[in-house]
């Protein structure tokens, strides 16, 4: 099974700064690549997907691709109490399945 | 329905016992995938359904875990003789089925393996 690797965390960040979530993924193959948001005891819900190189924007979240290096990142800008979560990256492998990182924890402190 | 659904939302079972955990995915949805969540782990792929097609059973963990899918719909998630590893939360999701898509899960059933 191709991997998705997250730093398990917590990342802790004060509120009003801006939260850096990575992931890297081993299948070359993979083109599209998603970030979940999941609040405890609930399920996850999609807040970003990406499948170009580069930086894709939405609100306060920046979603950036680099293929070369197998890498994807979550920008949070003006992190909120409300952001503190788990950050769970996807990465699509084959054409249906998509294979989950084990999620990175942030805490926004008040 | 509005949303998938999951039954049941907790199951508490003895070790050796079987279970079967329902998903009812989002109506017309023609992909479904189950996940198996493990405390404070990430989301183990399982086994996903597209339309008509075989589905890819890859991530099942062992012959004590089989799924179906009716009609098209419907799934059922069945574990046979029950081990006390098989206590996590088993998600469900579907999507139109289309590729680089966003996923929908249910609420999950939180297993419990005494």
């Amino acid at each position: 099974q191709k991997e998705v690797e997250q730093n398990s965390g917590p990342l802790s960040v004060p509120e009003g700064a801006i939260a850096s979530l990575n992931c890297t993924y081993s299948d070359r193959g993979s083109q599209s690549f998603f970030w979940y948001r999941q609040y405890s005891g609930k399920s996850p819900e999609l807040i970003m997907s990406i499948y170009s190189n580069g930086d894709k924007e939405d609100g306060r979240f920046t979603a950036q691709l680099n293929k070369a290096s197998q890498y994807v990142s979550l920008l949070i800008r003006d992190s909120q109490p409300s952001d503190s979560a788990t950050y769970l990256c996807a990465g699509q492998s084959g054409t249906y399945k998509y294979i989950f990182g084990t999620g990175t924890r942030l805490k926004v402190l008040a | 329905g509005a949303g998938v659904s999951q039954s049941p939302s907790n199951k508490v079972t003895e070790k050796g016992k079987d279970v079967e955990l329902r998903c009812d995915p989002i109506s017309g949805h023609t992909a479904l995938y189950w996940y198996r969540q493990s405390l404070g782990q990430g989301l183990e792929f399982l086994i996903y359904f597209q339309g008509n097609s075989a589905p890819d059973k890859s991530g099942l963990p062992s012959d004590r875990f089989s799924a179906e899918r009716t009609g098209g719909s419907v799934s059922t998630l069945t574990i046979q003789r029950t081990q006390q590893e098989d206590s996590a939360v088993y998600l469900c999701a579907s999507s139109w089925g289309q590729g680089n898509e966003k996923l929908f899960f249910g609420s999950g059933t939180q297993l419990s393996v005494l």
